[in-house]
């Protein structure tokens, strides 16, 4: 089942633009983290946030995180072509010490256009 | 470009039929996941392997199951195909200090395209 959902599914914007993707989730987690997807191939992890952080950063990334509402989101600041790609979100959760996993959205897809 | 190789990078097969897809981890990697995507969806997650041994398990049915090996590869089997096994198959990797670690990033292969017809 999928517990993060990606808002919005698809987004489209200029070179230059900042992008903004939104994550929810239903239940308590040890972290979020954010990956990026190129053409239906690997995975690349972008950031991983605590569930006790409320904001983390990473050069042109900037990722913020509120349990309360279980919600993160994602911003791209001064996009470019080569972010075109798929984004989801993950969270983290474990139970008695194993089964430690992630479970993704169903991704937002941004496209950048020169 | 990750350390974690994946192959083969595309298979096809009939319903019925049984896969092994093969998974190297990045070096100093000794933990080993693997998750299924269908089609646009988000990766779900299949099962664990922490040091050879199954560490959590997703919703899948028995005839998804797998294998890791001393030096950390691992393999995932599927038998009697299904149509909707049809996926791609992504293998991830991390450098687990503890079985109960609970912050860690994974690093994933580029994955295995199954098409079962």
């Amino acid at each position: 089942s999928q517990q993060g959902e990606e808002d919005p599914q698809a987004l489209s914007i200029q070179e230059g633009e900042n992008a903004t993707m939104n994550c929810s989730y239903k239940t308590s987690i040890n972290n979020l983290q954010w990956y990026r997807q190129n053409s239906g191939r690997g995975l690349v992890h972008l950031i991983l946030i605590r569930s006790n952080e409320r904001e983390k950063h990473s050069g042109r990334l900037r990722v913020t995180l509120d349990t309360s509402k279980k919600s993160s989101s994602l911003l791209i600041t001064a996009s470019r072509a080569a972010d075109t790609a798929s984004y989801f979100c993950a969270t983290a959760s474990s139970s008695g010490g194993s089964n430690y996993k992630l479970t993704f959205g169903k991704g937002t897809l941004l496209t950048v256009n020169p | 470009e990750t350390g974690v190789t994946q192959s083969p990078t595309h298979l096809i097969k009939t319903r019925g039929q049984q896969v092994t897809l093969r998974c190297s981890s990045q070096s100093g990697h000794n933990t080993v996941s693997w998750y299924q995507q269908a089609l646009g969806q988000g990766p779900q997650f299949i099962f664990q392997y922490y040091r050879e041994e199954e560490n959590g398990r997703g919703n899948f049915p028995p005839r998804f199951s797998g294998l890791q090996f001393p030096n950390y590869s691992s393999e995932l089997n599927v038998n009697a195909l299904e149509l909707d096994d049809s996926a791609l198959y992504l293998c991830a990797s991390s450098p687990r200090g503890n079985r109960a670690a609970t912050n860690e990033k994974l690093f994933f292969g580029s994955g295995t395209q199954l098409s079962v017809l």
